[in-house]
């Protein structure tokens, strides 16, 4: 399995505070991407990275920010949390070799009140 | 932008064959991919094809690709109870950027 680390696994929080998701990995993978799932949308697209300090706005950007200060870090910041922003986090990675699969880690419920 | 459909739902029998449907609408597609996920968990590469392949076998999967109708299905033969989870379609053009499908969760029965 790919070594890919995301925390908190779960968090509850309230509406306005700051929450910061981490993704860790091992693999010296260059790209990395934050997606959200939830039900009937699927996967969305967050942000991405494609190398440390290169980053760029996904489909639904909008309230997120990152960093990868790191190869193997990339956070995921809500400022300010809304309700709307309770889901399913997922991180994943890529080497962006020829079949550009994507690895991903398990998750991180967040669960705004 | 670029899209990928497929159906949202797929109850079948265990012992029976499933078959997931996907349409996609970029003509760049190069790979295309099925991803499993199964609960509580994150989305593994189940398998992969490339655009200038028509099929690919591997064990009790089978990957058919039309590229002229730009369709793609995921055939699993004598489906398990294991083998529920929600399957996702995914295709990849140029960038590094994949496109996927809203997913197909598929209900194994006993």
């Amino acid at each position: 399995d790919a070594g890919i680390t995301q925390s908190p696994r779960h968090k509850v929080t309230e509406t306005g505070t700051p929450v910061t998701l981490r993704c860790h990995q091992t693999e010296n993978h260059r790209y990395m991407y934050w997606y959200r799932q939830d039900p009937g949308h699927g996967l969305r697209l967050i942000h991405y990275s494609y190398g440390v300090k290169d980053t760029d706005k996904g489909e639904v950007s909008d309230g997120y920010s990152v960093s990868r200060s790191k190869t193997e870090d990339f956070l995921l910041t809500l400022e300010s949390a809304t309700s709307s922003q309770t889901s399913v986090y997922f991180c994943a990675i890529s080497g962006g070799g020829n079949t550009g699969e994507l690895f991903f880690g398990e998750g991180s419920r967040l669960t705004v009140l | 932008g670029e899209d990928v459909e497929q159906s949202l739902f797929l109850s079948v029998r265990e012992g029976d064959s499933s078959v997931i449907n996907c349409t996609y609408t970029d003509s760049s597609s190069t790979y295309l991919y099925w991803y499993k996920q199964e609960p509580g968990a994150g989305l593994q590469l189940l398998t992969y094809i490339f655009s200038n392949m028509d099929m690919k076998q591997d064990q009790r999967l089978t990957v058919l690709l039309n590229k002229k109708d730009k369709h793609l299905s995921l055939r699993i033969a004598d489906t398990q109870t294991g083998d529920s989870a929600i399957y996702f379609c995914a295709e990849k053009g140029g960038s590094y950027i994949p496109t996927f499908g809203r997913g197909t969760s598929l209900i194994v029965h006993p």
